[in-house]
């Protein structure tokens, strides 16, 4: 069964960093391309970031572009979302989910962005 | 302003059938699989279609989906009050080089 766990989300200020992890399980990780997407409370679906399964190439959303970095490491089956200068509309629920557009998802981690 | 369209709000009555839009464009559905989420209040989103009209194992067949040219949909039939939640269609997008959803579309049961 994929399990997918993601942690590392909390409070940050504007500009600040958060590292989010996803530990991924019960499936070959490196066979697949892994993805980030984001629901801001209250609002929908908003894919960020989606990485192939050898880590190369990257995709981003234009809002994020330049500021978050997704990498893998494929030896501890674990997705990452390096986030720098964090803003306001970045506050959100951050799901990691299996494949380009996610058949499996994890819980979510709640990142808020507040001074 | 979401890349995809869907209706912000359906409902139907227990047992009825209710189709749900999505509309795109070339670059998305037109050149691409849609999928299709549904996302109970405060828990992650659950595939429920994927490759347009394939149903994971475990989805009751009461769910299916369709695409023609840039639009898709999703239907329920013999609707039942369990099925009130947000929905959203979704599709790799390869002018963005990115994945676009659509604004989710809530469905009421009466």
């Amino acid at each position: 069964e994929v399990h997918l766990v993601e942690s590392g989300g909390g409070l940050a200020q504007p500009g600040g960093s958060l590292r989010l992890s996803c530990a991924a399980s019960g499936f070959t990780f490196n066979k697949y391309a892994m993805s980030w997407v984001r629901q801001a409370p209250g609002k929908g679906l908003e894919w960020v970031s989606t990485v192939s399964g050898s880590s190369d190439p990257t995709y981003y959303a234009d809002s994020v572009k330049g500021r978050f970095t997704i990498s893998r490491d494929n030896s501890k089956s674990t997705l990452y979302l390096q986030m720098n200068s964090l803003r306001a509309e970045d506050t959100a629920v951050y799901f990691c989910a299996k494949n380009r557009m996610g058949d499996n998802w994890g819980q979510g981690t709640l990142v808020t962005v507040s001074s | 302003q979401s890349v995809l369209t869907q209706p912000p709000s359906a409902s139907g009555t227990p047992g009825q059938r209710v189709t749900i839009s999505c509309s795109g464009s070339r670059s998305n559905i037109g050149l691409n699989t849609v999928n299709w989420y549904q996302q109970l209040p405060g828990t992650a989103p659950k595939l429920l279609i994927y490759s347009s009209n394939q149903r994971p194992s475990g989805v009751p067949d009461r769910f299916s989906g369709s695409k023609s040219g840039t639009s898709a949909s999703l239907a329920i039939s013999g609707l039942q009050s369990e099925d009130e939640a947000d929905y959203y269609c979704a599709a790799w997008d390869d002018s963005l080089n990115g994945g676009v959803f659509g604004g989710g579309t809530k469905l009421t049961v009466l």
